[in-house]
């Protein structure tokens, strides 16, 4: 059974186009959603959360689209630096669970 | 002033060997966490605990014990090591305050513990 579904890519994108992916989750219940992106050989770190009315934070807007269980990452004008694997990540009802992770998009941007 | 620590980074031993990986955070968080992170990059939720209580235990071997001396401390042990226990262990913490207020449910990493057994 798989809760988080993402396309692993990778995706290789050319430095300052717009890139997007997305993921769908299982699980009904996930009340908050977010975007992790984890650099080679370090830990995951929040990128962004996601919201139903969705959010930008510079260059990255994240949508989600509860109905179809769907979350999206878009990134405008991509930089070498953005080179990374992105995970989508639900988190389940009841404050202390433990995230759900997708296996994670892979990214390259290059010059 | 690193918010999550853990120690050792680097891990080789031998199969059948016991071992410990600490981990510490100074973010006064209430809830820590353990994941696991395989060979193919997939990172699964092994244990949480909340203000030293286990929350969560997720179908994980009983070779495998956290232990939570105060809030701050959640340390791994593992017994009986065998050869697929190799992985990158990753610690995390949260504040946890509540469904939907997904500000408090951050999960902040450590650095991870690489983990080869032989």
């Amino acid at each position: 059974r798989k809760e988080v579904e993402q396309d692993p890519g990778p995706f290789n994108v050319p430095e300052g186009a717009t890139v997007a992916f997305n993921c769908t989750y299982s699980n009904s219940a996930s009340q908050s959603f977010f975007w992790y992106r984890q650099d080679c050989r370090k830990e995951p770190k929040l990128l962004m959360s996601v919201y139903s009315s969705g959010n930008e934070d510079g260059r990255f807007t994240a949508q989600l689209n509860r109905a179809s269980q769907y979350i999206s990452l878009l990134i405008r004008d991509s930089k070498l630096s953005d080179s990374a694997t992105y995970l989508c990540v639900t988190l389940g009802g009841g404050g202390a669970d433990g995230l759900t992770f997708g296996k994670g998009t892979h990214l390259i941007i290059q010059p | 002033d690193t918010a999550v620590s853990q120690t050792p980074k680097y891990l080789v031993t031998q199969m059948g060997n016991d071992k410990s990986i600490k981990c510490e955070q100074n973010l006064g968080h209430d809830t820590m966490y353990w994941y696991k992170q395989d060979s193919k990059k997939f990172l699964k939720i092994m244990f949480s605990y909340n203000n030293k209580e286990l929350i969560i235990n997720e179908t994980v071997p009983n070779r495998f014990s956290p232990k939570s001396p105060d809030k701050a401390h959640l340390n791994l042990h593992i017994n009986s090591l065998e050869l697929g226990d190799s992985a990158v262990y990753f610690c995390a913490s949260s504040q946890v305050w509540g469904v939907g207020r997904s500000s408090y449910n951050e999960q902040f990493f450590g650095p991870g513990t690489r983990l080869t057994v032989l």
